[in-house]
């Protein structure tokens, strides 16, 4: 079992319709990351929260909406989504972050099972 | 840019037999390798890290080198197993990165068979 947990498992929404995505992980990483990963393609970045904050936006549309609540939580808005965005989407988590000094990413990124998302 | 390939894409071996795979990066300026399995319908399991300044980690069964030099990376995997059929992914961390981004090779789709 992985220590990252995301919900839903699946996702059906419509063009119209606002949902999210929520990923939770208690090992007091400091880095989490959102990825989206298309059917036998390696997973993309979308965004990077270091120290609850917004570090790094892989120039995602706006219909995608990051929000790091706490430590430990982190969720994925969506809205007004299109068929073409759906996929598996990942979330991370990792012990280093970024910060005003170069970051020493040495630890593994620790991933979830991920969210299938279907757009209809 | 930095581009990471694996070869092969696929591969099909019998139980038992002790497999190689192959990861290739273009630039050599990397801060660390990272190997990932990833089952069908997974998230990515994190199998071995192996920083710039090392040459090879071990877990188990599994035992992965890093030539930066040459560009290269291979994960060993020894006593194949049905349990080991999966996709391994392989990803570099640029080393001028200050976004910790991971950039990843296609994969390699692994079938053991029994």
């Amino acid at each position: 079992d992985t220590e990252v947990t995301q919900t839903p498992k699946h996702l059906v929404m419509g063009m119209t319709n606002k949902k999210s995505l929520k990923c939770e992980q208690h090992m007091g990483h400091r880095a989490m990351y959102w990825y989206k990963q298309k059917a036998k393609k390696p997973p993309e970045l979308m965004f990077v929260y270091s120290y609850e904050k917004l570090s790094i936006n892989e120039s995602v549309p706006s219909r995608f909406s990051p929000e790091c609540p706490n430590s430990s939580l982190l969720n994925l808005h969506l809205h007004a989504l299109q068929p073409e965005d759906s996929a598996l989407y990942l979330c991370a988590s990792s012990q280093d972050g970024t910060g005003l000094l170069r970051p020493a990413w040495n630890s593994p990124l620790h991933f979830g099972n991920g969210t299938r998302l279907t757009v209809t | 840019k930095q581009e990471v390939t694996q070869i092969p894409a696929a591969l099909s071996v019998p139980e038992g037999e002790n497999l190689v795979l192959n990861c290739s990066f273009t630039d050599s300026a990397i801060y660390n390798l990272q190997w990932f399995r990833q089952d069908p319908g997974k998230g990515l399991t994190s199998l071995l890290l192996i920083q710039s300044s090392q040459r090879e980690q071990t877990s188990g069964r599994l035992n992965a080198s890093l030539d930066k030099s040459s560009g290269r990376s291979t994960l060993y995997i020894a006593a194949s197993q049905p349990g080991d059929s999966a996709t391994y992914l392989c990803a570099v961390i640029h080393g001028s990165s200050n976004t910790g981004k991971l950039i990843f090779g296609q994969g390699t789709t692994l079938q053991v068979k029994p």
